[in-house]
């Protein structure tokens, strides 16, 4: 049983450049979430899909947005990069609201230079 | 707005022996669940426990146990005979108990655990 696959594992882009980074979900399940872990920090909550829509959003500005298909992967991207957007970009998938807890992919490392 | 505290950035054990790694957090929030997230070098989390508030009684899994101290919103993580693998970073997590719009973790930041062989 596939778990969370992220893609790429690892990307380096240059400031005010634009990236798309790619999640496909637990098989069985059907909201994904995305978080930012910046190094030596927890994760931060960027937002969450359900049925194609965003549901939830955390305290990130508006050149964050993202994308879940139907068949429940999903895409964050992220225009005019900054380098403070370097960080560790997690992924994680849930059935419905994610009371038995969530599962993570191992995450797309940006490097922004 | 739900907090969630980890006071101890770093902390080191001996091969076979227990450690405790604490926790805290505020809420107004009456119910919720808690969790321990372990992160390896690998850098994919994976959930090692998880706490309802309303249970009294305290999770276990293994050798993994939770100290919940609902009034004193804390909520440490033992790990008894500590293994080479268990050396990771540890997170611990908030989550409400509403739906929808409130379903995101909130995580600390996190404690680094050795394991001395």
């Amino acid at each position: 049983d596939a778990g969370v696959t992220q893609s790429p594992t690892h990307l380096i882009k240059t400031r005010g450049q634009q990236v798309t980074l790619r999640c496909s979900p637990k098989s069985g399940h059907d909201t994904v979430s995305w978080y930012q872990q910046a190094l030596g920090q927890g994760p931060q909550f960027i937002f969450q899909y359900y049925e194609e829509e965003e549901r939830q959003r955390g305290n990130f500005p508006d050149r964050f947005s993202g994308h879940q298909f139907p068949n429940y992967s999903s895409e964050l991207n992220v225009n005019a990069l900054l380098l403070g957007d370097s960080a560790l970009y997690l992924c994680a998938s849930s059935r419905g609201q994610g009371y038995d807890g969530y599962t993570f992919g191992s995450g797309t490392r940006l490097t922004v230079v | 707005a739900q907090t969630v505290t980890q006071s101890q950035p770093e902390m080191s054990v001996q091969e076979a022996e227990t450690v405790t790694l604490s926790c805290t957090y505020d809420t107004s929030e009456s119910d919720y669940y808690l969790f321990w997230y372990k992160q390896p070098p690998s850098r994919q989390m994976i959930l090692v426990i998880r706490q309802e508030a309303y249970k009294q009684q305290n999770a276990t899994e293994n050798r993994f146990s939770v100290n919940f101290q609902k009034a004193a919103k804390s909520f440490s993580l033992k790990i008894s005979d500590s293994q080479l693998g268990d050396a990771a970073m540890y997170f611990c997590a908030y989550r409400s108990v509403f739906t929808g719009a409130n379903s995101k973790l909130t995580f600390g930041k996190g404690i680094t655990l050795s394991v001395r062989p």
